[in-house]
């Protein structure tokens, strides 16, 4: 089946420490997103990619970076800039009037 | 910028009733609109999507209609059912930054059905 995967699930990160998250897809869509979900806030954009070896900065990418080496994988790295990085990241995915697809999510928490 | 507000914030109905969950934007130039469902902790799930060119789309007991002169969505379910009780996200596609495709999202309306 065609989809969207993120790993980990649940991801602990210290104080002072890079952390990547991994998204992948099998949809053979060139789009894919980074957002990130808090409370009572929404869904904002990190970083998007409308093509291999291209991606912008979205609303909230400072303390963030990300890579588009290949089609199928999208990977955010939470570096230790990013001063409040707890929160629920989603990964999408774009296709032509398909509209977007979402993966199951990761849960990143600071300890 | 594009801004999308979702009312109301949270919702309870009892189970059979047919309910209308609303969705507005500030920018009518949008191409398209796009409504997900998100179950707690986990990732959204798309409904419906509707293209620039219609005005409605419709899925089982779902209907989602778009009107882009009044800046508004509205997302229809029938017959609801405690298995329908999640988070609604409507979502506006929208430019950014001179490139297609990037969504805004409201921030949702949490629905509760209850048997």
């Amino acid at each position: 089946d065609g989809g969207i995967t993120q790993s980990p699930k649940y991801l602990f990160r210290k104080e002072g420490q890079n952390v990547t998250l991994s998204c992948e897809q099998n949809l053979n869509h060139d789009a894919m997103y980074w957002y990130r979900q808090d409370p009572g806030q929404g869904l904002r954009l990190i970083y998007y990619s409308q093509i291999v070896n291209d991606f912008q900065k979205g609303d909230i990418a400072e303390g963030y970076s990300v890579s588009r080496e290949k089609k199928e994988s999208f990977p955010l790295t939470v570096t230790s800039a990013q001063k409040n990085p707890t929160a629920f990241y989603l990964c999408a995915s774009e296709g032509l009037n398909y509209g977007y697809t979402f993966g199951s999510g990761t849960r990143l928490t600071v300890v | 910028k594009q801004e999308v507000t979702q009312i109301p914030a949270a919702l309870s109905v009892p189970e059979g009733e047919n309910l209308v969950l609303n969705c507005s934007f500030t920018d009518s130039a949008i191409y398209n609109l796009q409504w997900f469902r998100q179950d707690p902790g986990k990732g959204l799930t798309s409904l419906l999507l509707i293209q620039s060119s219609q005005r409605e789309q419709t899925s089982g007991r779902l209907n989602a209609s778009l009107d882009k002169s009044s800046g508004r969505s509205t997302l229809y379910i029938a017959a609801s059912q405690p298995g329908d009780s999640a988070t609604y996200l409507c979502a506006a596609y929208t430019n950014y930054g001179g490139s297609q495709g990037n969504l805004i999202f409201g921030k949702g309306t949490k629905l509760s059905v209850k048997p």
